[in-house]
């Protein structure tokens, strides 16, 4: 079956520190990558995808690249800030003939401080 | 578009009792998904619909649910005979085809059994 593993949290950061979240995953066909994002009191928001190999997404500073020989889609941002403060969820999608459900990681949260 | 909402937000039942749960997805999005969330875990999926028509049920969705969608516009979700395993948030996406199928969550709806 398909599953994702992130790394567990929480992560507690300075600001301005480098973030990296680790996310795996497995797959029976050819999957879409996907990191979401889900602030306090807020809906799961997307924050970036990919779709094929060696494919990066970006967003918000946020990088992640499809690297299919490890099957990873870690999570990289530069220089964190306070409000980077959420749960971040790796997910992936394979089309089947019925539609396109998303698997989930567990989540990792996310804590930037002064 | 105001997004995909759902009503109520928070829902307090007693064990037993049969609760409803409602979804408006974005407008003209064909696809209507709902997912389940528990404390500290990620979100699983439990069914989907295309239009009217329910076309995946997850092995989590025992006889005691059902879901229904029965115009292709919003959808319902019901909980019979609730047990205090249900108590989770219960999350609804919407997406279309014609936009990669980029699923839109709503704010979810908060059960508690007591």
């Amino acid at each position: 079956g398909n599953s994702v593993t992130q790394m567990e949290g929480p992560v507690t950061l300075s600001e301005e520190a480098f973030l990296t979240i680790n996310c795996t995953y497995t797959a029976t066909g050819y999957p879409s990558l996907f990191w979401y994002v889900q602030y306090p009191g807020e809906g799961l928001q997307l924050l970036l995808k990919a779709t094929k190999a060696d494919d990066k997404g970006s967003n918000k500073g946020f990088e992640a690249t499809y690297r299919k020989e490890t099957t990873s889609f870690h999570l990289e941002k530069g220089s964190v800030q306070v409000s980077d403060s959420a749960v971040y969820f790796c997910a992936l999608r394979v089309v089947t003939g019925g539609g396109n459900k998303l698997t989930f990681g567990t989540g990792t949260q996310l804590k930037v401080e002064l | 578009d105001t997004g995909v909402s759902q009503d109520p937000r928070h829902k307090i039942t007693k064990r037993g009792q049969n609760v409803t749960f409602r979804c408006d997805p974005i407008s003209e999005h064909n696809r209507l998904y709902w997912y389940r969330q528990t404390l500290g875990q990620g979100p699983e999926f439990l069914t989907y619909f295309q239009n009217e028509a329910q076309l995946e049920k997850s092995r989590l969705l025992s006889d005691r649910f059902s879901a229904e969608r029965p115009k292709g516009s919003f959808s319902t979700l019901e909980i019979q005979r609730t047990e205090q395993g249900d108590s989770a948030m219960y999350l609804c996406a919407s997406s279309s085809r014609l936009e990669g199928d980029e699923q839109f969550f709503g704010p979810g709806t908060r059960l508690t059994v007591l």
